[in-house]
């Protein structure tokens, strides 16, 4: 079974300030990690994914997160927030090995960028 | 090309009422699921399905039932409401792990408050 844990629940930050988000997991597996972004009143989407490969991922945005075995971490970063990423950001994870296609989520967290 | 669509978007039922919630995805996808949010927990899964005419259950099955008949539509029936069921309730598509990449294609919520 897998678990995730995102350790801050609020994250508030000023525009233009560097952020993280922090996201660690448990599994005995082989997983695949994900961060999905949720704005206000809408459904969830996709950010960016670790499959393979290079441990740092990015998305078209400007965050990147970087995959740590070792930590079982898969932090959030970008070095500089705008007002419209305020929104919640949720980290997931999936089997590898698995046939259901099933995410576990975090618990999410709150970035409230301030002007 | 609409994605995944949720009918309906509000709904206040009483304790005891029955009702049940419409996902319908048109991107021909094999996997869908249901999920809860609720406040401080993330999303949970409720059920999910593999394909036509299969289900199974996920973290928090208890209270709900699912069915797919066809594969564009995945029903979520709530039998007796009861107000522990009220939450934000997500669908989500996706391709069997391995054929891409395993991003989940969210809707935009159906919010339900029983009381």
């Amino acid at each position: 079974a897998q678990s995730v844990t995102q350790l801050d629940s609020q994250v508030p930050v000023f525009e233009e300030a560097p952020v993280e988000l922090r996201c660690n997991y448990s599994s005995s597996v082989s997983v695949y990690l994900f961060w999905y972004v949720q704005y206000p009143n809408q459904g969830l989407q996709l950010l960016l994914k670790y499959l393979s490969g290079s441990t740092l991922v990015e998305s078209i945005n400007g965050f990147e997160a970087e995959f740590n075995k070792s930590q079982t971490s898969f932090h959030l970063r970008k070095p500089s927030v705008h007002i419209s990423d305020t929104a919640e950001y949720f980290c997931a994870v999936s089997d590898r090995r698995g046939n259901t296609g099933k995410l576990i989520f975090g618990q999410g967290t709150t970035l409230q960028v301030k002007p | 090309n609409a994605g995944v669509t949720q009918t309906p978007k509000f709904r206040v039922l009483k304790t005891g009422q029955s009702m049940t919630l419409l996902c319908a995805q048109d991107m021909n996808h094999e996997y869908m699921y249901w999920y809860r949010q609720d406040p401080g927990m993330g999303l949970r899964l409720i059920h999910y399905s593999v394909g036509e005419g299969t289900t199974a259950k996920g973290e928090v099955p208890d209270g709900y039932n699912v069915s797919r008949l066809k594969k564009q539509n995945f029903l979520l029936g709530l039998e007796s409401a009861a107000p522990s069921q009220t939450s934000v309730y997500f669908c989500a598509s996706r391709e069997p792990t391995g054929r891409i990449t395993g991003e989940l294609f969210f809707g935009e919520g159906s919010r339900l408050t029983v009381l």
